[in-house]
């Protein structure tokens, strides 16, 4: 089965600290990507990537940058945290070389920046 | 515009009755993929169920169906005799092959549903 993890599932920060959500997944994937979930809003697309240090921008990347140095690693980096970036980022993977495409997701990270 | 509209912010469904999620659609692309996911309140989000734009057939996982009306550019979700475990966040996707970036999802915005005992 493809695991994605999520580095924690809860963060608390302060406006104005640097954050650091950790995603490796397990099954040689090529595309990673990171989507922030909020109500009413569904999931939205920060950024992603299909391969080792290739990124895209997706529909709301401002504030937030990436990196992926190793193929099975994707962090989402919030440079300095605002408040309005209190929300639930889920991290995903997926590939192209075999069935559907589909998402496979991590469990969330729940981030509230205070 | 949107590209993936969920009019139903919420249902309820009586236990062993069918419901239906409705999704509609928004694409110039000829090819593309729709997908359903289901999140329960624990949070991970579990792929359900996918269509092609060229299959002829609707798609059907078990309980799951998917009513593909591609001309309405919809692709409503049935699930059939509904359990207490069903009560979840669901969310219709969208990938397009042609126009969009082939690897990323778009989401609607999901439709809560309350199964009732």
């Amino acid at each position: 089965d493809v695991k994605v993890t999520q580095s924690s599932r809860y963060l608390v920060k302060r406006t104005g600290e640097k954050v650091f959500l950790e995603c490796v997944q397990d099954m040689d994937h090529e595309n990673m990507f990171w989507y922030r979930q909020d109500p009413g809003l569904g999931l939205r697309l920060i950024y992603f990537s299909y391969d080792v240090k290739m990124k895209e921008k997706g529909d709301i990347p401002e504030g937030y940058s990436v990196s992926r140095e190793k193929k099975e690693r994707f962090s989402l980096i919030l440079e300095s945290a605002s408040t309005n970036q209190t929300s639930m980022y889920l991290c995903a993977s997926s590939t192209q070389r075999r069935g559907t495409g589909e998402l496979f997701f991590g469990e969330g990270s729940r981030l509230t920046v205070l | 515009a949107q590209k993936i509209t969920q009019t139903q912010p919420g249902m309820f469904v009586q236990e062993k009755e069918a419901v239906t999620l409705d999704c509609t659609y928004d694409t110039s692309d000829q090819s593309y993929g729709l997908f359903w996911y289901k999140q329960p309140s624990s949070g991970e989000m579990i792929f359900l169920i996918y269509q092609g734009s060229y299959d002829e057939q609707n798609a059907t996982e078990g309980r799951y169906s998917l009513n593909f009306q591609k001309a309405r550019k919809s692709a409503n979700l049935v699930i059939s005799a509904s359990q207490l475990g069903d009560s979840a966040m669901y969310f219709c996707a969208m990938r397009e092959v042609l126009s969009g970036s082939a690897r990323q999802l778009t989401f609607g915005s999901g439709t809560q549903l309350t199964v009732l005992p």
